[in-house]
C-alpha cells in the first residue's frame, strides 16, 4: 500500500462548480499534513496546511480526519485559474530541524468555461 | 537571487556521463532537499540535508550523490548517468521546523540517452 494515495483524475468541472479531492495515508502517527499545487511543468507550490480543526483560504477549504486516515480539499466556485496538479503531502514523522515529506502522486483537476 | 534557482532548466546526457545538478537558495534556509518527479510515482526524495556539513539518504539515493558545504549550495552528482535517471529534478528548502513549508526549484528536466 502506497503511504499516500490520492485518485490521480483528471476531475474535468465547469466554471463556477464545486470540486473535492480525497487522500488516504497509512501512516497513523502522522503528524502533519499539506496540500500542494502544480502546474504543468512548473514546481510544487504550498497551497495550505491542513489543520486537525479543518482550515479554510477564500474558496478553499481543507479537513482533516485522523480516525480513518484521510485528508480532503474542497474548492469552492473553481476558476479556470484553478486548473492544476494537486499534491496531497504528509510528514509522517517528527524529526527536528527538517521534514521528510511523503508525496501523493497527485489528483489532476480541469477546469473548463 | 530570490528564493531557490536550478541550473542548467534541462540537459540531455550521454549514459555513462558524469553531471552535477545546481541548487541555490538565498533564504537561510537549514535544510535543503532532492526530489525526482516521474510520472506515475509522484516526487521521490533522493537525498536531503539538515544543515550545512550534514546530508542523509532519502528514498531512491542510489546513483546519486550530494554535498552540503555551505547554507546557499546544494548539488547533486551523478557519477555515470543511466537512462532511468531520465527524469525531472526539483530542488527543495525550509527552514527549520516540521511544519515549515519547503520551497522548491524550478526543476531541471534531464535525459540520459
Amino acid at each position: 500500500r502506497k503511504e499516500v494515495e490520492q485518485d490521480p483524475g483528471p476531475f474535468n468541472v465547469p466554471e463556477g462548480a464545486t470540486v473535492a479531492f480525497n487522500c488516504t495515508y497509512s501512516n497513523s502517527a502522522s503528524q502533519s499534513f499539506f496540500w500542494y499545487r502544480q502546474d504543468c511543468r512548473k514546481e510544487p507550490k504550498l497551497l495550505m496546511s491542513v489543520y486537525s480543526s479543518g482550515n479554510e483560504d477564500g474558496r478553499f477549504t481543507a479537513q482533516l480526519n485522523r480516525a480513518s486516515q484521510y485528508i480532503s480539499l474542497l474548492i469552492r466556485d473553481s476558476k479556470l485559474s484553478d486548473s492544476a496538479t494537486y499534491l496531497c503531502v504528509v510528514n509522517p514523522r517528527e524529526i527536528t530541524g527538517f521534514q521528510k515529506l511523503v508525496f501523493g502522486t497527485g489528483t489532476r483537476l480541469l477546469v473548463s468555461p | 537571487i530570490a528564493g531557490i534557482t536550478q541550473a542548467p532548466t534541462s540537459q540531455i546526457l550521454a549514459a555513462g556521463r558524469r553531471m552535477t545538478l545546481r541548487c541555490t537558495q538565498d533564504m537561510r534556509h537549514n535544510a535543503m532537499y532532492w526530489y525526482r518527479q516521474d510520472l506515475g510515482l509522484g516526487l521521490r526524495l533522493i537525498h536531503y540535508s539538515n544543515t550545512a556539513g550534514t546530508t542523509g539518504k532519502g528514498e531512491v539515493p542510489d546513483g546519486y550523490s550530494v554535498s552540503r558545504a555551505n547554507t546557499d549550495d546544494f548539488p547533486l552528482t551523478l557519477a555515470s548517468a543511466v537512462p532511468s535517471q531520465t527524469s525531472v529534478y526539483f530542488c527543495a528548502s525550509s527552514d527549520s521546523g516540521s511544519n515549515n513549508e519547503q520551497f522548491f526549484g524550478p526543476g531541471t528536466r534531464l535525459t540520459v540517452l
